[in-house]
């Protein structure tokens, strides 16, 4: 079966202090796996996804295999990242599956 | 603004209405997606079309509802007989598939469903 684990409903941490949104799951096969970030009165949209292997505002997300994770990493954490953070996965063309994701609360 | 757009953005009804959403997608964008969100939950997908074709529906999707995409642009999302469970916010998504790869999935900003 496919699914996203998010263990933490909320995590709050200091400016400038690093941060790590946990997301594990689980699935038969080679998923792609993103992260989509909810900002205040905004919609969904893509932070990242493992296959760009970029890094956005300063996140940056490794896949590994082994552990079936895809942790979302920060250094430095800033006010403007407070928001809600989904992990997601999808196989080869079909619909994401959501984590029931994280609220970020970064605290001046 | 081109991205994807819903509407309305709420719409509150008593139980056992009828409610029908609409979402219009980005232009060129092959796919389209309706996913259902509750409080405390991510995004669970209900279906998908490509082009006017609807591939997918998940057991969500009970025989109240129903969706169309009858000219491979915009979709309808129709609730027959809306009971207080169907409260949740309705987005919709869409993507380009070509050559087998998906772009990346493009949300609106949702229907917000109230059923009282």
């Amino acid at each position: 079966a496919q699914r996203v684990t998010q263990p933490e409903k909320l995590l709050s941490v200091f400016k400038g202090a690093p941060v790590e949104l946990k997301c594990n799951y689980s699935y038969s096969g080679s998923p792609e796996l993103f992260w989509y970030v909810q900002y205040s009165r905004q919609r969904l949209q893509l932070l990242l996804r493992h296959i760009s292997r970029e890094s956005i505002k300063g996140f940056t997300a490794d896949l590994n295999k082994g552990e079936t994770s895809f942790h979302l990493k920060k250094p430095f954490a800033q006010e403007e990242d407070s928001a809600m953070y989904y992990c997601a996965l999808s196989g080869k063309n079909t619909p994401l599956v959501f984590g029931k994701g994280t609220r970020l609360s970064v605290i001046a | 603004d081109t991205g994807v757009s819903q509407d309305p953005r709420h719409k509150i009804t008593k139980r056992g209405q009828n409610v029908t959403f609409r979402c219009d997608p980005i232009s060129e964008h092959n796919r389209l997606y309706w996913y259902r969100q509750t409080l405390g939950q991510g995004p669970e997908f209900l279906t998908y079309f490509q082009n006017e074709a609807q591939l997918e529906k998940s057991r969500l999707l009970s025989d109240r509802f129903s969706a169309e995409r009858p000219k491979g642009s915009f979709s309808t999302l129709e609730i027959q007989r809306t009971e207080q469970g169907d409260s949740a916010m309705y987005l919709c998504a869409s993507s380009l598939v070509t050559g087998g790869f998906q772009e990346t999935q493009y949300f609106g900003p949702g229907t917000r469903l109230l059923v009282l």
